[in-house]
């Protein structure tokens, strides 16, 4: 079964520090990738989306991808108390979106 | 310019019974996605609509169905209810299958 990983954390960063997320994919063939964040009880939220490889940068968001090794990350740099949420890698697969489990993420004040 | 809505935002039913969740998707958008989210998990894929027709569907036994209508709002529905489809639904739309999508609030659903 075609699978989107992610470490569920929690991963506890610093105020002010970089946050680094990271999602692996097993599908070659997957075209478009997505970040989103969730605060608890609530929906999921587009941060970025990502099509070719490299980086791409939003503010202080940068999210890489490196399609021969399946790997799709987002950095967050100087993290905020309010980035504290779960972070959800989704990859298309087979045309529809698969999301991983999340990555919890707590900055330390 | 209204996003995603979803109806209701919170409901309780008793194992057994059926249940019809509504999605109005964000202007613009007229493909439209289902996930179940389990406390805890990442959302799960459980169909998705395009002009009117199911072109996708994740790994839901039967019980789980649903319609496009022709102004691209869809229906979910789950029949005999069982205490493990207690979750968040989540209604999802794009303009296209490789575009992001964007969610609505969700319906809450438990199940006695």
């Amino acid at each position: 079964q075609k699978e989107v990983e992610q470490n569920s954390g929690p991963l506890s960063v610093p105020e002010g520090a970089i946050a680094s997320l990271n999602c692996t994919y097993s599908d070659r063939g997957s075209q478009s990738f997505f970040w989103y964040r969730q605060y608890s009880g609530k929906s999921p939220e587009l941060i970025m989306s990502i099509y070719s490889n490299g980086d791409k940068e939003d503010g202080r968001f940068t999210a890489q991808l490196n399609k021969a090794s399946q790997y799709v990350s987002l950095l967050i740099r100087d993290s905020q108390p309010s980035d504290s949420a779960t972070y959800l890698c989704a990859v298309n697969v087979d045309d529809k979106i698969i999301f991983g489990k999340g990555t919890r993420l707590h900055i330390l004040p | 310019d209204a996003g995603v809505t979803q109806s209701p935002t919170h409901l309780i039913k008793t194992r057994g019974q059926q249940v019809t969740l509504r999605c109005s998707p964000k202007s613009g958008h007229d493909t439209v996605s289902w996930y179940q989210q389990a406390l805890g998990q990442g959302p799960q894929f459980i169909f998705q609509y395009y002009e009117e027709e199911e072109r996708q569907r994740g790994n839901f036994p039967d019980r789980f169905s649903g319609h496009q209508f022709p102004n691209y709002s869809s229906e979910l529905n789950v029949n005999a209810l069982l205490l493990g489809d207690s979750a968040l639904y989540l209604c999802a739309s794009s303009k296209d299958l490789y575009q992001p999508q964007h969610f609505g609030d969700g319906t809450r659903l438990s199940i006695l």
